[in-house]
């Protein structure tokens, strides 16, 4: 089984640049998750989609948008990146048995730095 | 509207020592409640989850934690600290809803000195 996988690790941009982020998710899971967490602090809920469809959105401005493909591997897009956009941005999958509890499975993150 | 509280960002232990990180929420439904783990440069792996059941939950790496609705809490803990339990500890919480988003806390540090 292929836990969640995100790509690239590491990035660093400038400020009004624009970056995506890839993750492939957990093989047999149909939901996928962003988070953002900045340096010291919790993971912040950023959007979710299911199957293609976006499922849920958190308190993010409309220049964090996202994708998700058929193979439920999804994309985050940031536009006119902002300094505070430095963060780790963690994907979780889930779906399945898992739905209905909150299990998300975790991918290490990708760690972004705007200069 | 959810939200869980950590007291405490950083707890200091000898070896051997109990582990008592403490997290407190607010729901205003049925919580699910979550400890995950997360080591340096790593993403977040689950220790153990609420969902209704047992009201003392049993984790990985002998961590538990125990529901306990009139205290509102969810504290998590371990008779003997290990150097490897270093690192930083999420509490978690999710409406019992068709998608699964989580809350979480903002982290407490965990150190373990030998």
């Amino acid at each position: 089984e292929t836990g969640v996988t995100q790509s690239p690790t590491h990035l660093i941009k400038t400020r009004g640049q624009q970056v995506t982020l890839r993750c492939s998710s957990q093989s047999g899971h149909n939901t996928v998750s962003w988070y953002q967490q900045a340096l010291g602090q919790g993971p912040q809920f950023i959007f979710q989609y299911y199957r293609e469809e976006e499922n849920g959105r958190g308190n993010f401005p409309p220049r964090f948008s996202g994708l998700q493909f058929p193979n439920y591997s999804s994309e985050l897009n940031v536009n006119a990146l902002e300094l505070d956009d430095s963060a780790l941005y963690l994907c979780a999958s889930s779906g399945g048995g898992n739905a209905n509890t909150g299990e998300l499975f975790f991918g290490e993150g990708s760690r972004l730095t705007v200069l | 509207a959810q939200s869980v509280t950590q007291l405490g960002s950083h707890v200091s232990v000898s070896e051997g020592a109990l582990v008592l990180l403490r997290c407190n929420y607010s729901s205003s439904v049925p919580p699910y409640l979550f400890w995950y783990v997360q080591y340096p440069n790593q993403g977040l792996q689950l220790l153990l989850k609420y969902t209704s059941a047992a009201t003392l939950v049993k984790g990985i790496n002998g961590f538990e934690a125990e529901f306990k609705k009139s205290e509102t809490s969810f504290h998590l803990t371990k008779p003997s600290a290990h150097m490897s339990d270093a690192a930083e500890y999420f509490c978690a919480v999710t409406r019992n809803s068709g998608y699964s988003t989580l809350t979480f806390g903002k982290g407490t540090m965990l150190l373990v000195s030998p």
